[in-house]
Order: C-alpha cells, then structure tokens, then sequence
C-alpha cells in the first residue's frame, strides 16, 4: 500500500463544475503540497499546509491532521484546469525535506 | 528573481552515453533535490544536496547515477552508460531550508534510444 493514496486517479467534469480532488496518507507528516503538472510540462506548486485551510483564486486546500487526509477543490472549473494534480507530503521524522507523492489525479475540463 | 532553471529541457542520448543534467535553485535557495518520473508512474525521490554536500542519496540507484552542487554553479545529476530504462523526466526542486516550499524547474527530459 503506499504511503500516499489520491482518489479518484481520473476524473472528467464540466467547465463551470465544483471539483473534489482526494488525498490520504498513513504516515506522520510535517507538510502536505499539492502541485500541478500540464502535459510534457513542469510542475508547479499550488499550496503547502500543515493545518486548516488555503485559498488561491478558484483553489481550496484543505488538512485535517487528525484524519490524515487533504482535499483540493476547485470552484467553476475551466478547460484550462486540465492537469495532473499530485499530492506529496513531508515525513515528519524526515529532517530532509524529501517529499512522498500520490499517484496523481488526471483531470480533464470539458467545455 | 527567476524561478528553478534546468537546462536541457529535452535530451536524446544513445545507449552508453553519459547524460549530464543541470539544476539552478531560485536565489537564495541552498537546497536542491532531484526526483524521476518514469513513464506512467508517479514522481520518486532520488537526491537531496545542500551545497558541496549530499545529505540523503537514499532514492538513488547504486550505480552509474551520480550527483553534485558544487560551492559555484548550478547542481548536477549524472547518469553514465545510459540504458533504456533511464528514460524519463527528472525534475529538480530547491527550498531555502527542509521545512519551507520547494519550487520546482521545468524537467529535464531524457530519452534513451
């Protein structure tokens, strides 16, 4: 079982729909990121938590520690939305900074 | 203040090459690591370096694959006699300690043929 699990692994919506994207993990943690990939293209960082909640323009990311789960959602959802969006998370007894990722949740906006 | 810079985006090698793959972290940034995706899957960690030193190589395989961040310039990850299997994207992501955001370049992706 891996230590990061993200559901659903595909997910197709409208443009304009409220979207829900799932991450849990079983291991402690220090920080939870959540990051965007486009096809063939880098990765970039939406948010990192370690408690409560976090909102950038039509994203929310949400912690709950206790549960050891995070959500990210998206608000009227645009084809420009389309991407992977990867779950990583810091281990607690970590003194890197090394992140573990989900599998990755591939989205696609339909117009 | 430019973002993390790898360079080459794209590398084709032939079998047996060396490939040579570079990271500039953000300014002020002192920590780097590297991560593959291979095909299909999900990214994984390989290397973690602060400058002139490697901290944590636990997720690199034994052999051929190598790293620097050297006290001047930008990090390297080196990959000698490359086989197929090598194949696939490797980012770069630098933080200015472990407990702060890592921003992440572009990729580098390597093609074995």
């Amino acid at each position: 079982k891996n230590e990061v699990e993200q559901s659903p692994q595909n997910l197709t919506a409208q443009e304009g729909e409220f979207i829900t994207i799932n991450c849990s993990y079983s291991v402690g943690i220090s920080a939870l990121h959540w990051l965007q990939q486009h096809p063939g293209g880098g990765i970039v960082s939406l948010f990192m938590l370690s408690s409560g909640k976090k909102k950038h323009g039509r994203l929310i990311a949400t912690i709950n520690i206790q549960e050891k789960h995070s959500s990210l959602h998206i608000t009227a959802s645009h084809p420009r939305d389309s991407a992977v969006y990867i779950c990583a998370v810091r281990l607690k007894v970590s003194n890197t900074g090394k992140l573990i990722f989900g599998q990755g949740t591939t989205l696609q906006v339909k117009p | 203040n430019a973002g993390v810079m790898q360079n080459p985006r794209h590398l084709v090698r032939r079998r047996g090459q060396e490939a040579r793959l570079r990271c500039s972290p953000m300014k002020g940034h002192s920590h780097v690591y590297w991560y593959r995706q291979l095909p299909e899957e999900g990214l994984k960690f390989m290397v973690y370096l602060q400058k002139e030193n490697i901290i944590d190589e636990s997720g690199m395989p034994k052999e051929r694959f190598s790293a620097e961040f050297p006290k001047e310039g930008p990090s390297i990850l080196r990959i000698q006699q490359v086989v197929r299997g090598d194949s696939a994207a490797y980012f770069c992501a630098s933080s200015q300690q472990t407990n702060t955001e890592a921003f992440f370049g572009q990729g580098t992706r390597l093609t074995v043929v």
